[in-house]
């Protein structure tokens, strides 16, 4: 089945500085990848997604890149801001599978300002 | 509207109780996801529904019973439930290829007691 690796589990930035998520995924099939953002007590947030045929996608302070050759992709937030604190969690579609989702283990971002 | 709605978003119940948690969409999507979510670990899924029909039960015991009306509300309909059942319970939504717009709700957080 489809494994998804996350890294790293925790990260710690000064507010105004980048922070940088990395994943790797095991199915070359996989053609859908969604970043989330999870606050406290709160649901997962889509915040950007990337399908197979990009190789970059931005929206404002976030991007997402992908290499499907060395099957990682990675999420970029630059200016983060104390509010950007959360969990980040990355996801690959599972192919053939009913469109389910499987998701990186999660990583803790804080700010501080 | 580009929302999940679940209700209700606390529940205490006991082992020997029935209780439903409900879900909807208005989005047009015709995926509906059941996820589990345990402190600190990414969702886990439970079930997929395509087009109102169940495709995918992620071998879930059952007393977990889903149910899905209509195109826009999915129930997981809770009975007999053990104190290791206490998660979050997340609702997910998607086009039917999965790879537009997948949305989850807030969530229901479930204890049992």
């Amino acid at each position: 089945g489809e494994n998804v690796e996350q890294h790293p589990s925790t990260l710690s930035v000064q507010e105004g500085d980048s922070a940088v998520i990395k994943c790797t995924y095991s199915d070359s099939a996989s053609n859908y990848f969604p970043w989330y953002k999870q606050e406290l007590g709160k649901g997962p947030q889509l915040i950007i997604d990337i399908r197979s045929n990009v190789g970059e996608k931005k929206d404002q302070r976030i991007a997402v890149t992908l290499n499907k050759t060395a099957k990682h992709f990675s999420l970029h937030i630059t200016e983060t801001q104390p509010e950007d604190s959360a969990v980040y969690f990355c996801a690959a579609l599972r192919p053939n599978s009913g469109y389910a989702l499987n998701f990186g283990k999660g990583t803790s971002l804080l700010v501080t300002p | 509207d580009t929302e999940v709605t679940q209700t209700p978003k606390h529940l205490v119940m006991g082992m020997t109780n029935k209780k439903s948690l409900k879900c909807e969409q208005h989005m047009g999507h015709r995926a509906m996801y059941w996820y589990k979510q345990k402190a600190k670990k990414p969702p886990e899924l439970m079930f997929v529904y395509s087009y109102e029909k169940l495709s995918i039960n992620e071998s879930v015991p059952s007393r977990f019973s889903p149910e899905c009306p209509n195109s826009s509300l999915l129930n997981l309909h809770l009975h007999a439930l053990q104190p290791e059942d206490s998660a979050l319970y997340l609702c997910a939504s998607s086009q039917r290829t999965g790879d537009k717009g997948y949305t989850f709700g807030s969530g229901t957080r479930l204890t049992v007691v």
